[in-house]
């Protein structure tokens, strides 16, 4: 797990602004993930990639948007059209098969100033 | 939509004593249910899982069983220590982006 690397681990955005968070593995991992998590809460799927060139909306991709041009790599977007940003968000990955264990990144704090 | 129910949401116990978490979830066709344990601002861990041609599995102090009939699975921790405070999260699904997790349960261990 010590293999999924997000940058930055900080990040304070103006209201209006986009920002991308970064998400690189080495695990050799077909799946990546992003995560959104509030104070107090649990983990909400915001996007999901299986396969290179290939990603799917999760639970609450409204005001986000993700690329994944490269296997290591699944970068996140917050957009200014995401109303309430400030979150913890939480990259991840998994192996397809056989072993589909999700494991995570460090995580990266986002909050809007 | 399927989902998955987690009690308690706080939990105190005293140094050496026992905690259980209890999950319940929807979907029949679950047949993977790991748990993860994420201290403040940090990561979650993964830290024992279970897969659903098993009834129960222990690794040293943590344990975890499962009731595929009554869609009801737990953790049980024995002996427990101040880092074992926490929060943990149980989650089931089929693996990969159909794992769904629990609200999470907040751990504190009294020294």
């Amino acid at each position: 797990d010590g293999g999924i690397t997000q940058s930055p681990k900080y990040l304070f955005r103006k209201e209006g602004q986009n920002v991308t968070l970064s998400c690189e593995q080495n695990l050799n991992h077909d799946a990546m993930y992003w995560y959104r998590q509030d104070p107090g809460q649990g983990l909400r799927l915001i996007y999901y990639s299986q396969i290179v060139n290939d990603f799917q909306k999760g639970d609450i991709a409204e005001g986000y948007s993700v690329s994944r041009e490269k296997k290591e790599s699944f970068p996140l977007t917050v957009t200014s059209a995401q109303k309430n940003p400030t979150a913890f968000y939480l990259c991840a990955s998994s192996p397809r098969v056989p072993d589909y264990t999700i494991y995570f990144g460090e995580g990266s704090w986002l909050t809007v100033v | 939509g399927e989902n998955v129910e987690q009690h308690p949401s706080t939990l105190s116990v005293q140094e050496g004593d026992s905690a259980v978490i209890k999950c319940t979830y929807s979907d029949s066709a679950s047949n993977y249910f790991p748990w993860y344990k994420q201290e403040l601002g940090k990561r979650p861990q993964l830290i024992i899982d279970i897969r659903s041609n098993v009834g129960e599995k222990k690794d040293q102090r943590i344990a975890v069983t499962l009731n595929k009939t009554a869609k009801h699975f737990s953790l049980h921790i024995t002996e427990t220590q101040p880092e074992d405070s926490a929060v943990y999260f149980c989650a089931a699904g089929t693996g990969g982006f159909k794992t769904i997790f629990g609200a999470g349960t907040r751990l504190f261990v009294k020294a």
